[in-house]
């Protein structure tokens, strides 16, 4: 069965640029949940979808956003990126609510 | 604003020592508790998830166990090994999938 897959795996941007992340995930998980991570930080909760709904957004700008299809992959938005945006982008899925959470490898921006 | 602690920040131990580390959050938000193994360059990896007061799980030689009336949880592990060398999350699991995650102990095993 194959893992939660992140694309893409690296990505280099410049400030003021948006950029598009995407997230497939275990096939049958209906939930997705991203995470970031920046230097020094734990993993901070940005989002999480169920059946194409956002059920929880974390403490981020509106520059942050996401969806998720019907088929269960999701995609994150960062428009108008900033040089604190540079962080790993972790995207995990899970089979029931509540239940382990299933991360992918994670895309690492850098924004220059 | 919900706030999980975990201590110590690093842990250094030779191969074969016994550890444990302590993950604390506000008892009364509680709804599950998750721990997870996060190997260098690799991903996050489940270990645990909890939710009954007094609940004990075990893999291998790795354990936990849960207070939620006092907040904390243990993560034990039986004769390290270099292999277990990884950072050690745990998460305060919401009502839903959203995780709040403490910023790791980082356990480094030497041969």
């Amino acid at each position: 069965k194959a893992g939660v897959t992140q694309t893409p795996r690296y990505l280099i941007k410049t400030r003021g640029q948006q950029v598009t992340l995407s997230c497939s995930p275990i096939s049958g998980h209906r939930s997705v949940s991203w995470y970031q991570q920046t230097p020094g930080q734990g993993l901070q909760f940005l989002f999480e979808y169920f059946s194409e709904t956002q059920r929880n957004k974390g403490n981020f700008p509106g520059r942050f956003s996401g969806r998720q299809f019907s088929n269960s992959r999701s995609e994150m938005n960062v428009s108008t990126l900033e040089l604190g945006d540079s962080a790993l982008y972790l995207c995990a899925s899970s089979l029931a609510t509540g239940g382990p959470q299933h991360f992918g490898d994670g895309t690492r921006l850098s924004i220059l | 604003i919900l706030n999980v602690e975990q201590s110590p920040q690093s842990l250094h131990v030779q191969e074969g020592d016994s550890t444990n580390f302590t993950c604390s959050f506000p008892s009364s938000n509680f709804y599950a508790l998750h721990w997870y193994r996060w190997e260098t360059a690799k991903s996050p990896e489940a270990l645990f998830v909890m939710t009954l007061n007094g609940d004990e799980k075990k893999k291998g030689r790795i354990s936990a166990t849960l207070n939620t009336k006092e907040g904390y949880s243990y993560l034990y592990i039986k004769g390290s090994q270099p292999e277990d060398s990884a950072t050690y999350l745990c998460a305060l699991g919401l009502n839903t999938d959203k995780l709040i995650f403490g910023t790791g102990t980082r356990l480094q095993v030497f041969p």
